[in-house]
């Protein structure tokens, strides 16, 4: 069973450059959410999504949106890059519909804003 | 308090038990979570308990969870260095769907 994939796995972007990670969930999985992973904040939730409803917005700027396709699978963007931005982007999917017992993460995306 | 909290560093000797702490913030999380991070990797999940259950014991793991004092565990028998990584622990409040992760302890086994 393929895990939770997301592309690409690093980025380098200009600042002021906007840019779209990409998440497939487990197969089955209809809950996907977005986590900020740094060095100095730790992890932060940034968005969960089911089917193709956002149910929860963690406190990030506007720049940071996302969205869920109807074959489970979720972009995020990130616009107007800031050099703050640079991060490790994990995707985590769920089976549950509402209590989740069991978030499966993907290897991440790491961006670097330069 | 807002956040989860956790102790930042473990050495611990090949052999020997890890116990890694943590404090979680709502007596209405539902299920609380153990993750390991291991250098450039995600996040993989350990085990993870509900919130009505005291202990769960899973192969070398054991997590022990104190509802009064929010207060939740992660043991490792007989850690190996295949053990040295960051461990996370989160919570899942009810009706959140997401989860809210601590800073993570770094565990470092020595020989």
């Amino acid at each position: 069973k393929a895990g939770v994939t997301q592309t690409p796995r690093y980025l380098i972007k200009t600042r002021g450059q906007q840019v779209t990670l990409s998440c497939s969930p487990i197969s089955g999985h209809r809950s996907v959410s977005w986590y900020q992973q740094t060095p100095g904040q730790g992890l932060q939730f940034l968005f969960e999504y089911f089917s193709e409803t956002q149910r929860n917005k963690g406190n990030f700027p506007g720049r940071f949106s996302g969205r869920q396709f109807s074959n489970s699978r979720s972009e995020m963007n990130v616009s107007t890059l800031e050099l703050g931005d640079s991060a490790l982007y994990l995707c985590a999917s769920s089976l549950a519909e509402s209590v989740n017992y069991g978030y499966t993460f993907g290897s991440g995306t790491r961006l670097t804003v330069v | 308090g807002e956040d989860v909290e956790q102790s930042l560093f473990l050495s611990v000797r090949e052999g020997d038990s890890s116990v890694i702490n943590c404090t979680y913030t709502d007596s209405s999380s539902t299920y609380l979570y153990w993750y390991k991070q291991e250098p450039g990797a995600g996040l993989q999940l350990l085990t993870y308990i509900f919130s009505n259950m005291d202990m769960k014991q899973d192969q070398r793991l054991t997590v022990l969870l104190n509802k009064k004092d929010k207060h939740l565990s992660l043991r490792i028998a007989d850690t190996q260095t295949g053990d040295s990584a960051i461990y996370f622990c989160a919570e899942n409040r009810l009706g959140d769907y997401k989860l809210s992760f601590g800073a993570g302890t770094t565990v470092t086994v020595r020989a």
